[in-house]
């Protein structure tokens, strides 16, 4: 079962730029997590905002969260080329944590 | 360091035969998860245990088998019946409902 579903499915930008993805899901949450995976390595947790937050920042890092919309987005700025990842959300659900498909960054030089 | 292990990163199977995947952690996690990854895909969930001697058969079960008997150990059985085993394996653990996951770095299975 997927509960969230990122967008777009690939990115590629130039080194400087700032990289928006988007997350979609479907049930109330108590929380939404994000989470880099660079290639063939472990997920590696990024930020978590809360159900009554709407946005948080970590460094170059913006997520925003809109509870009415079932939607949070996930903003990196001044990107590098060590942001090139694939990056997922993430939400708990009952006793599972739920990952959607994620969304492939390629930073180019 | 507190962390989370899995070995080997690489394991490759004959056809027929099951093999065990190792997940360790040092954390004091109660809750572990396995998921399988296959190329550009998400993670989807295998098995997870909230505590020692309890599991929970995930999405993907069908196939797998696991064993909870420590708290810092969490192993993956990969059985015969599994037609399909080629992915990435993750693990990963928790310290309580709705905290983030720490995750081990994979183990990439390949059938021969």
């Amino acid at each position: 079962s997927q509960q969230g579903e990122e967008d777009p499915q690939a990115l590629s930008i130039q080194e400087g730029e700032n990289a928006t993805m988007n997350c979609s899901y479907k049930t109330s949450i108590n929380n939404l997590q994000w989470y880099r995976q660079n290639s063939g390595r472990g997920l590696v947790h990024l930020i978590l905002i809360r159900s009554n937050e709407r946005e948080k920042h970590s460094g170059r890092l913006r997520v925003t969260l809109d509870t009415s919309k079932k939607s949070s987005s996930l903003l990196i700025t001044a990107s590098r080329a060590a942001d090139t990842a694939s990056y997922f959300c993430a939400t708990p659900r009952d006793d599972k944590i739920i990952f959607g498909k994620g969304t492939r960054l390629h930073i180019l030089p | 360091d507190g962390g989370i292990t899995q070995s080997p990163k690489y394991l490759f199977r004959k056809e027929g035969q099951n093999v065990t995947l190792s997940c360790e952690q040092n954390l004091n996690h109660d809750a572990m998860y396995w998921y399988r990854q296959d190329p550009g895909q998400g993670l989807r969930l295998i098995y997870y245990s909230q505590i020692v001697n309890d599991f929970q058969k995930g999405d993907i079960a069908e196939g797998y088998s696991v064993s909870r008997e420590k708290k810092e150990s969490f192993p993956l059985t990969v059985t015969s019946a599994q037609k399909n085993p080629t992915a990435f394996y993750l693990c990963a653990s928790i310290q309580g409902w709705g905290t983030e996951a720490f995750f081990g770095q994979g183990t990439r299975l390949t059938v021969v």
